[in-house]
């Protein structure tokens, strides 16, 4: 089957614009995981969605991030007003449920802010 | 919080050698998972090998085997007769499994790049 899809793998911002990152999962994936990883490190934990419910967003660096999951499939994670700093690669991962010790994860968008 | 260290940005390694790459991680709890996770250039992180921390027995799979040592919390990944689509960025992960806390998110360390030289 289909694995994690991510939409776009790049972009492009200008300092000040607000993006949005698309997150296909896996069917039937009940748990949804963003990460940020910046060049040279390693991925960290952004949001967790189990179905639509965000049970936590307590890696969200501003408020100016936000991510929903209305349907409990497809997930956006958009960023406001772009800054420099936001430049990363924005990985997505589903899981079957939250015990699932297995993530899997998406090609990932690589987020470039001029 | 947990935290994982990998001491080895860069690694080389002869086409079929043996290569160890080293994980350290700090955490007060008792029950978790870790991993070896590879991402290749295409940056699809894949899961490569998993260990559970209440086994003693070591992980293996094919030619990635682990040698855990939970005392000294240390979880090192070795890639036996090493291929050239072994070369990858690898990342090692923990994942708590204690209920109550945030126990499904990953932590990971910053990771060791593996070059394969023919």
């Amino acid at each position: 089957g289909a694995g994690v899809s991510q939409s776009p793998r790049y972009k492009v911002a200008k300092r000040g614009q607000d993006v949005a990152l698309r997150c296909d999962p896996i069917s039937g994936h009940v748990s949804l995981f963003w990460y940020q990883q910046a060049l040279g490190q390693g991925p960290e934990f952004l949001t967790y969605f189990q179905n639509e419910a965000q049970l936590d967003k307590s890696g969200l660096p501003s408020d100016r991030f936000f991510a929903e999951r209305p349907e409990g499939s497809v997930s956006t994670l958009k960023i406001q007003r772009t800054q420099q700093e936001d430049s990363a690669v924005y990985l997505c991962a589903s899981s079957l449920d939250g015990r699932s010790y297995e993530q899997y994860f998406g090609p990932g968008t690589r987020l470039t802010v001029t | 919080a947990q935290t994982v260290t990998q001491s080895q940005p860069e690694m080389s390694v002869q086409e079929a050698e043996t290569v160890t790459l080293s994980c350290t991680y700090d955490t007060s709890e008792s029950d978790y998972y870790l991993f070896w996770y590879k991402q290749p250039p295409s940056r699809q992180m894949i899961l490569v090998i998993r260990q559970e921390a209440y086994k003693q027995q070591n992980a293996t799979e094919n030619r990635f085997s682990v040698n855990f040592q939970k005392a000294a919390k240390s979880f090192s990944l070795k890639i036996s007769d090493s291929q050239l689509g072994d070369a990858a960025m690898y990342f090692c992960a923990y994942r708590s499994l204690n209920s109550g806390g945030s126990n499904y998110k990953l932590t990971f360390g910053k990771g060791t790049l593996l070059t394969v030289n023919p």
